[in-house]
């Protein structure tokens, strides 16, 4: 099955600086790679996923890359700001199928102003 | 939430006690997963559905089990349980296949 790691586990930045929150895949397959951000008491939230047939998509702040022959993906945040701070995990397909996802163990992303 | 809700929200029970707790969905989502978050070790998949009575094993399954009897819930039990078990579980739902998976509150169990 599908392994996912995710680096680092937390990461503190100043407002304005950019973050960069990385996943390596086990499966060669995957073909889905998604990114949650969970705010504090509350559950995980799609912030923006990829597919495997493009390297890079970006939605306002955010953006997310795919190395395939590396096999990781990464989350990058611009301008952050205070309200970024949050737990960010990666996601892949469990197997195959594609009939559920496994997450990374999760980065808590502190930004102080 | 896309209109998933868990109940109970907390909960604390004894050890060797069962315990089920709920997924109810409005969505008409055909896959449903519950998972567990502990700290260190992130999200962990337990169990999930993939229709009415089609269940299958995740990460994280010794010592739960689950039934989907309608499309709308989904039930996760502890037979028996143990400390290990104190965790924050969460409902998630899909629409298909290497899809988004939407969210409940989550449920805080405590096993004493």
């Amino acid at each position: 099955g599908e392994n996912v790691e995710q680096h680092p586990s937390t990461l503190s930045v100043q407002e304005g600086d950019s973050a960069v929150i990385k996943c390596t895949y086990s499966d060669s397959a995957s073909n889905y790679f998604p990114w949650y951000k969970q705010e504090l008491g509350k559950g995980p939230q799609l912030i923006i996923d990829i597919r495997s047939n493009v390297g890079e998509k970006k939605d306002q702040r955010i953006a997310v890359t795919l190395n395939k022959t590396a096999k990781h993906f990464s989350l990058h945040i611009t301008e952050t700001q205070p309200e970024d701070s949050a737990v960010y995990f990666c996601a892949a397909p469990l197997n195959q199928a594609g009939t559920a996802l496994i997450f990374g163990k999760g980065t808590t992303l502190s930004v102080s102003s | 939430d896309a209109g998933i809700t868990q109940s109970p929200r907390h909960k604390v029970t004894e050890t060797g006690t069962p315990v089920t707790l709920r997924c109810h969905q409005t969505e008409n989502h055909r896959y449903m997963y519950w998972y567990r978050q502990d700290p260190g070790h992130g999200l962990r998949l337990i169990h999930y559905s993939y229709g009415v009575k089609d269940t299958d094993k995740g990460e994280v399954s010794d010592g739960y089990s689950v039934s989907r009897s309608k499309t709308e819930d989904f039930l996760l039990t502890l037979e028996s349980a143990t400390s290990s078990q104190t965790s924050v579980y969460f409902c998630a739902t899909g629409i298909g296949k290497a899809t988004e998976a939407f969210f409940g509150q989550g449920t805080r169990l405590t096993v004493v």
